[in-house]
């Protein structure tokens, strides 16, 4: 299996571009979809992006999501930050023996 | 997307066995993934394992000795067993759906604390 890891947190103030990386320890980034999860104190994750970058209906067009291959990675990005997005982010992806998160990141809206 | 609904008892002792069960509303059973993934205090998540509707099972290598999960397809439910719970099984568990043919979990239950403590 493999692992993916994020930073620990993240801090931007509001109004501004964050990106959050995600890096899978072995095996392509490219070979199984990434997904990214919001998650707010108490409550529930709620998905952002699936299928490295696609949004669901309802999420704003300020979350983006990529691959690069080069680093082996997955990034979401949040521009035009905003205090409601302040949360724990959570990457995950898929190998045939199972599905893997990543250990989270909290990003703090100053 | 469906509703999910979980409950089952939330403190235990060492060498009891955690069982957590999770009813599903307003949409197909038989369309999805069921999920139990599991959130250790000030920590990430982390995928436990899944069932089909066929009943086919996978789990996470590491608790495979000691997970089942399964399905009552009459009650539109579906349970997790996790036996010789320690003080490293005490998280938040969550039931959740991935429906067939997408990648990613739509439908979480609310999350229930299990703590196991002597």
């Amino acid at each position: 299996n493999f692992v993916l890891t994020q930073p620990h947190s993240v801090s931007e103030s509001p109004g501004k571009t964050v990106t959050i990386s995600c890096t899978r320890s072995s095996g392509s980034i490219a070979s199984n979809s990434v997904q990214w999860y919001q998650q707010r104190p108490g409550s529930s994750p709620t998905i952002v992006i699936y299928e490295d970058y696609q949004r669901p209906s309802g999420v704003p067009d300020r979350f983006s999501g990529s691959i690069d291959s080069s680093s082996n990675s997955a990034s979401l990005s949040i521009s035009g930050l905003k205090p409601e997005d302040e949360a724990d982010y959570h990457c995950q992806s898929s190998d045939r023996t199972g599905r893997v998160f990543g250990g989270g990141t909290k990003l703090t809206v100053l | 997307q469906v509703h999910l609904q979980q409950w089952g008892a939330g403190l235990l002792k060492p060498s009891e066995t955690l069982s957590l069960t999770c009813a599903v509303y307003g949409g197909s059973f038989s369309g999805y993934y069921w999920t139990w993934i599991r959130q250790a205090p000030g920590k990430g998540l982390e995928w436990i394992g899944e069932v089909n509707h066929g009943g086919s099972t996978t789990y996470k290598a590491s608790l495979k000795s000691r997970v089942s999960i399964s399905l009552d397809t009459s009650k539109n439910q579906f349970s997790l067993s996790l036996r010789s719970v320690t003080a490293a099984d005490t998280a938040v568990y969550y039931c959740a759906g991935l429906w067939l043919g997408s990648y990613y979990f739509d439908s979480w239950g609310q999350g229930t604390l299990v703590t196991v403590s002597s």
